[in-house]
């Protein structure tokens, strides 16, 4: 089994709707959670630091489920702009990657 | 944005050439990292290291070979390099991590890198 998984997608989502996508990590033990986002070949860029009690900033809510070892990320009212892969990582003392969901908004 | 800074942005060499990546980060970390990502696969993590020391290297080939002179900068010396190879080659700068790695990391624009 993957240290970490994600769907690649696309998720493919009109202006204005919610999309949401988990990610899935192997170790129990993990300690803390993040999101990244990366845009077409271009570098990684923090989003959002995951906090056991969930964490919102703006349009976007992370949530981490310990019980069933996934975090999530849901962003509201989608942007053009939102449109990139987004990365889940897991920090267990070492630091795993997904692979990345792709999310794409169109007009 | 100019926080983390890498050269060259594009890189083709051959596999008998030698090659070196730079990477300069302006944000007073103490923490530096080298990352591979290669297309559709998760970034893979090479190099960390900590107030100019190595505390990591992840079974890497020794046709890479990192140097960190000072905490603000890195590179990664490629020699004798395989066509697999080619691939993004991210840097990428955090806090001190002497308790513990760091997920909240600030990253350069990487390299692009072909080996022919």
């Amino acid at each position: 089994r993957k240290e970490v998984e994600q769907d690649p997608g696309p998720f493919n989502v009109p202006e204005g709707a919610t999309v949401a996508f988990n990610c899935t990590y192997s170790n129990s033990a993990s300690q803390s959670f993040f999101w990244y986002r990366q845009d077409c070949r271009k570098e990684p860029k923090l989003l959002m630091s995951v906090y056991s009690s969930g964490n919102e900033d703006g349009r976007f809510t992370a949530q981490l489920n310990r019980a069933s070892q996934y975090i999530s990320l849901l962003i509201r009212d989608s942007k053009l702009s939102d449109s990139a892969t987004y990365l889940c990582v897991v920090n267990d003392y070492k630091l795993s990657f997904g692979a990345g969901t792709t999310v794409t908004v169109r007009a | 944005e100019t926080g983390v800074t890498q050269t060259p942005r594009h890189l083709v060499m051959g596999m008998t050439n030698k090659k070196s990546l730079k990477c300069e980060q302006h944000l007073g970390h103490n923490a530096m990292y080298w990352y591979k990502q290669s297309a559709k696969k998760p970034l893979e993590l090479m190099f960390v290291y900590n107030f100019k020391e190595q505390t990591e290297n992840n079974s890497v080939p020794s046709r890479f070979s990192p140097e960190c002179p000072n905490s603000s900068h890195l590179f990664l010396h490629l020699h004798t390099l395989q066509p697999e190879d080619s691939a993004l080659y991210l840097c990428a700068s955090s806090q001190d991590i002497s308790s513990g790695i760091s997920g909240e990391q600030y990253f350069g624009p990487g390299t692009r890198l072909t080996v022919t």
